[in-house]
């Protein structure tokens, strides 16, 4: 079976300040892993997506992710954050069959 | 269209009615999934499509939700005799052949069952 968990439900930051979001995989086959982002009343967009090769995944907006095997994580990162960077973070799991496994989601808060 | 539509975008219903939320994919894009959002659920799956292949009805949660998609294109969503528990929000997603998994989503339906 396969799962996903974000490890924090509420990550508030101040502008210009790096953030981490961080996700955790449990899968027994081949992974393909998601970062999507969702705006206040919008549906999902993607930001970003391992599939394979470079563990390092560089997204729209400036923001990147980094997959590692060996901890099963897939961690969401950005240097520099906005005030219009405040949205739901989703981390999403692939695997041999076309459905994606969901975690609950991160809300990022960026305060003045 | 550039994106996935969906429709309608809020729908407030009441218990025991019948719904349909209709679901228009990008073009070109073959397979179809619904997905519900809900508080403190996260996002389940509930049906996928595939070209002309029978759907996925897995996560379908009882017998009073049904989807079907017509000519491979849009897909209409159906909830029979609705419960407050069915208030979510419903996103519809397509991807195109060979997608590498990755999926678009639409901007989803909000209900509510009053």
């Amino acid at each position: 079976a396969q799962s996903v968990t974000q490890l924090d439900s509420q990550v508030p930051v101040f502008e210009e300040a790096p953030v981490e979001l961080r996700c955790n995989y449990s899968s027994s086959v081949s992974v393909y892993l998601f970062w999507y982002v969702q705006y206040p009343n919008q549906g999902l967009q993607l930001l970003l997506k391992y599939l394979s090769g470079s563990t390092l995944v560089k997204g729209i907006n400036g923001f990147e992710a980094e997959f590692n095997k060996s901890q099963t994580s897939f961690h969401l990162r950005k240097p520099s954050v906005h005030i219009s960077d405040t949205a739901e973070y989703f981390c999403a799991l692939g695997g041999s069959n076309y459905k994606l496994t969901f975690g609950k989601g991160t809300l990022l808060t960026v305060n003045p | 269209g550039a994106g996935v539509s969906q429709s309608p975008s809020n729908k407030v219903t009441e218990k025991g009615k019948d719904v349909e939320l209709r679901c228009d994919p990008i073009s070109g894009h073959t397979a179809l999934y619904w997905y519900r959002q809900s508080l403190g659920q996260g996002l389940e799956f509930l049906i996928y499509f595939q070209g002309n292949s029978a759907p996925d009805k897995s996560g379908l949660p009882s017998d009073r939700f049904s989807a079907e998609r017509t000519g491979g294109s849009v897909s209409t969503l159906t909830i029979q005799r609705t419960q407050q528990e069915d208030s979510a929000v419903y996103l519809c997603a397509s991807s195109p052949p060979l997608g590498g998994h990755t999926i678009y989503f639409g901007e989803g339906s909000w209900l509510t069952v009053v």
